[in-house]
Formats: C-alpha cells, sequence, structure tokens
C-alpha cells in the first residue's frame, strides 16, 4: 500500500521568503510519481509539479521546486519568493501504476500562510 | 479550454435523503476520477471510470453510493440515503488518458448533511 505523509498541519511565511514544505512517502513499487497540488479557499485543485521515479534531476516549474530524495523517500516543495496569492493548502500526492489505473494517494496537507 | 465542470457548487441535505452530483470533464478526456475530501484530510478515490466503463471502485461505499458515465463524457455521482458522515466535498477530475500523469481537477461540490 502506498502512503504519503505531511507532518506540518500549518506553516507561515513572510512574504518574499521561501518555504519548504515536507513531504515523505512509503511504497514497495520502483516505478512511481510524485505531485504537489495546491488548493486555495475556492476548493479546485491546482497541478503546481511532478516528479518522476527516474527522473535525476529535480523538477521545477517557475517559483516552484521539487527536492526530491529518493533514499529518503522524501519529496519536499520548495516556493521561492512567497507572494500573498500562495496561501493555500498544498498536497503532496503519489501515483503508483496498477492495473489499468493511476491512482492518485493523497496526504493531510499543508496550510501555508503568506504573511505581508 | 474549458476546465472540468461541476454542479451544484454546493448541497444541504437532511440524513436519508438522496443527492446527485454532476461531472463535464475536459472535451475529450477518456479518463475520469471521482474524489471525497473531508475536511482536514486529502482526496480519497472512489472511483475511476475510463471511457463509460468503471477501472476501479474499490473505495466507493456502494450500499449507498453509486456512480455512471452512460456516454463516456458526464457523469453523476449519487448517495442514497445520506449520513452525516458523508458531508465533504466531491471532487471530479479528468485526463485524456489512464497513463497521462496530470489530473486536471472541478472546482468541487460541498456537500453537508444535517
Amino acid at each position: 500500500a502506498q502512503k504519503i505523509t505531511q507532518t506540518q498541519p500549518g506553516m507561515f511565511v513572510q512574504e518574499k521568503e521561501a518555504v519548504t514544505l515536507d513531504c515523505t512517502y512509503d511504497t514497495s513499487d520502483q516505478s512511481y510519481g510524485l505531485f504537489w497540488y495546491k488548493q486555495p479557499s475556492s476548493g479546485e485543485m491546482i497541478f503546481l509539479i511532478y516528479q518522476g521515479s527516474y527522473d535525476e534531476q529535480n523538477a521545477t516549474e517557475g517559483r516552484y521546486s521539487l527536492n526530491f530524495q529518493k533514499a529518503r523517500k522524501s519529496a519536499n516543495l520548495v516556493i521561492s519568493a512567497s507572494q500573498l496569492g500562495d496561501s493555500a493548502m498544498y498536497f503532496c500526492a503519489m501515483r503508483v501504476p496498477g492495473a489499468g489505473s493511476y491512482q492518485l494517494t493523497f496526504g493531510k496537507g499543508t496550510k501555508l500562510s503568506v504573511i505581508p | 479550454e474549458a476546465g472540468v465542470a461541476q454542479s451544484p457548487r454546493y448541497k444541504i441535505i437532511e440524513k436519508r435523503q438522496s443527492v446527485a452530483f454532476w461531472c463535464n470533464p475536459i472535451s475529450g478526456h477518456a479518463t475520469l476520477y471521482w474524489y471525497q475530501q473531508i475536511l482536514g484530510q486529502g482526496p480519497k478515490l472512489l472511483i475511476q471510470f475510463q471511457n463509460n466503463g468503471v477501472v476501479d471502485d474499490s473505495q466507493l461505499p456502494k450500499d449507498r453510493f453509486s456512480a455512471e458515465r452512460l456516454k463516456g463524457v458526464d457523469s453523476t455521482l449519487k448517495i442514497q440515503p445520506a449520513k452525516l458522515e458523508d458531508s465533504a466535498v466531491y471532487l471530479c477530475a479528468s485526463t485524456p488518458g489512464s497513463g497521462a500523469y496530470e489530473q486536471f481537477f472541478g472546482p468541487g461540490t460541498r456537500l453537508t448533511v444535517l
């Protein structure tokens, strides 16, 4: 079974500062994908970044980067130069290929609050 | 390109009543997912469709929940009868195919069961 653990229920960061949101995962599969989604108060899940288990380079998308440490089974999200609009829930998720199914298993999320 | 559409956005019902949610995925997306997100938790997959067939419904409480995607496009999720613990946000997502890695989510339907 797959499991995602996000140990930070809430985080505060000063505007324009960088912040790291933690995520650890557990799976016995060798092939898997790791995702981060943002969920504003409006409720929609917004895809941020993806890292494949065989990718050697850490993924980056604009101000988002994923610090992938395979041996430690961690996939932390780094947001650089935080903005007020970054205040939201952030979810780490893992996808493991199954029998025709590519389900996402989500963590419990971290609530990020950006302080002006 | 239009995103995933869901309706209604909010619904309040009494326990033991019935409720239905509707989802229209992104045009051309073959795979559709329904998730349940209870307050304070991450989304949990209820059911996955590939076109009009069910790929996985292992976590769907089939004694009260049902879902269909008859023409392989839009989908409905029904709860009958509702329980207090069904209060949650129900999210619909779609992908072009089952192997695609990014799931596109709709705005969700927030259900409150009194």
